[in-house]
């Protein structure tokens, strides 16, 4: 039940964007994405619910493919504060629980 | 002002004590959970609590039971501890359900020697 999240690790120069992707083989009804960066815990950044959403703020945003049971985490611009792990946490249909992912190690450099 | 604290911050302990670790949120959210972080940062849910009430039960050893004396408050207490119990154990809350944010607090850093 744990999604899938891929790449698990990239490396980016200020300002590149990047996508974060996150599969489940189970029917979703929400979808989270959290960031957490060495030794601290993690910090929410957005939830989308079933209903196919898109959100976002400043430059990170998320849509949610419930067809595909998947969703996908931009940044674009990123700036060196976004490094971090970023983790999908996924609710199933249904379920009562909430699975994470292994996480994306993101880091930016100068 | 901390909205969700732990205690301890770090615990260094022997195999087959029994521990507890103590969580608060001054957030007035209804809903508090346990997750366990391993070495591998892999992060899973261990339990939910919506008004002292346990919602979500995973699956977890018996030997770790959570107990919610009020809303605010959820602590785990852990017997028999053992070496692969080791990890960073993070409380959350949030005010609702799983589709509400939740808002973590800082970890406890568990070693079993």
């Amino acid at each position: 039940q744990q999604p899938v999240q891929s790449p698990q690790a990239v490396i980016l120069r200020e300002g590149e964007d990047a996508v974060i992707n996150c599969s489940s083989s189970k029917a979703l009804y929400s979808v989270h994405w959290y960031r957490q960066k060495h030794g601290e815990a993690p910090i929410f950044l957005m939830i989308l619910l079933k209903g196919g959403e898109q959100k976002g703020h400043d430059k990170i945003s998320a849509s949610f493919n419930e067809k595909k049971q998947q969703s996908s985490l931009y940044l674009t611009a990123s700036q060196l504060s976004y490094s971090g792990t970023y983790f999908c946490g996924t609710e199933g249909t249904g379920a009562n629980n909430l699975f994470f992912g292994t996480g994306t190690r993101l880091t930016v450099i100068p | 002002d901390t909205a969700v604290s732990q205690t301890p911050k770090y615990l260094v302990t022997q195999m087959g004590n029994d521990k507890s670790i103590k969580c608060e949120q001054n957030l007035g959210h209804d809903t508090m959970y346990w997750y366990k972080q391993d070495s591998k940062k892999f992060l899973k849910i261990m339990f939910s609590y919506n008004n002292k009430e346990l919602i979500i039960n995973e699956t977890v050893p018996n030997r770790f039971s959570p107990k919610s004396p009020d809303k605010a408050h959820l602590n785990l207490h852990i017997n028999s501890l053992e070496l692969g119990d080791s990890a960073v154990y993070f409380c959350a809350s949030s005010q609702g359900t799983l589709q509400e944010t939740q808002y973590f607090g800082p970890g406890t850093r568990l070693l079993v020697l």
